[in-house]
């Protein structure tokens, strides 16, 4: 069975770091390019970055630049976000998102989420 | 960056009924490089079509997506119960943001 599975939410006081984790399985992990996408509470969906399957090519969304460090361990079918000076606006459900192998066409797979929240 | 906007916000209709949703680029989408997402409470997005018009696996054929440029249409042709969600717009087509629109609310009437 394909799937991801997210870990390492939680709380954390404004100006503190976390790291999220995404396992992933039943799938040729090494093939396919990667995305975090937030939701904060209520709210729709946040594309926040994105990693080429041989970690080539990253991209970040503005409002994470600098404090985000997206990576990922081929031999070990794992993704991560490191999350660096979180503000309360960080506060949401991140998940990891399977993308294409050769080329963008969707997010066809996602884990199931883990909540981050950011508070004093 | 390239902004996506849908219509309507809220859109109540009928098991039954046709469902026509919009999703309006601020500028040209490359490739059709576009897909729709449909959302439960509490539970991860689902891919629903992808490339403007080609349907995920496994997603029934009443999901249809359309369009090309600045304007895609998803549609649904007969309401069932189950397809009472938010449904999202992304595009992926030039370089990241891979930006999302800001959700439909399909409810029931």
């Amino acid at each position: 069975e394909v799937q991801l599975v997210e870990s390492g939410g939680g709380l954390v006081k404004p100006g503190g770091s976390l790291r999220l984790s995404c396992a992933a399985s039943g799938f040729t992990f090494s093939s396919y390019s990667m995305n975090w996408v937030r939701q904060a509470p209520g709210k729709g969906l946040e594309w926040v970055s994105s990693i080429s399957s041989s970690s080539s090519y990253i991209y970040y969304a503005d409002s994470v630049k600098g404090r985000f460090t997206i990576s990922r361990d081929n031999a070990k079918n794992s993704l991560y976000l490191q999350m660096n000076s979180l503000r309360a606006e960080d506060t949401a459900v991140y998940y990891c998102a399977r993308d294409g192998a050769l080329r963008p066409y969707g997010m066809d797979v996602w884990g199931q989420g883990t909540t981050v929240t950011v508070s004093s | 960056e390239i902004v996506l906007t849908q219509s309507p916000a809220t859109l109540s209709l009928s098991p039954g009924e046709r469902a026509t949703l919009s999703c309006g680029a601020s500028q040209s989408v490359s490739s059709s490089y576009l897909a729709w997402y449909q959302q439960k409470p509490g539970l991860a997005p689902r891919l629903l079509i992808y490339d403007a018009s080609s349907r995920a696996t496994g997603i029934p054929d009443r999901f249809s997506g359309s369009g090309s440029g600045t304007d895609f249409t998803l549609t649904i042709s007969r309401l069932e119960p189950e397809d009472f969600a938010v449904y999202y717009c992304q595009q992926y087509g030039s370089s990241p943001p891979y930006t999302f629109g800001q959700g439909t609310k399909l409810e029931i009437k």
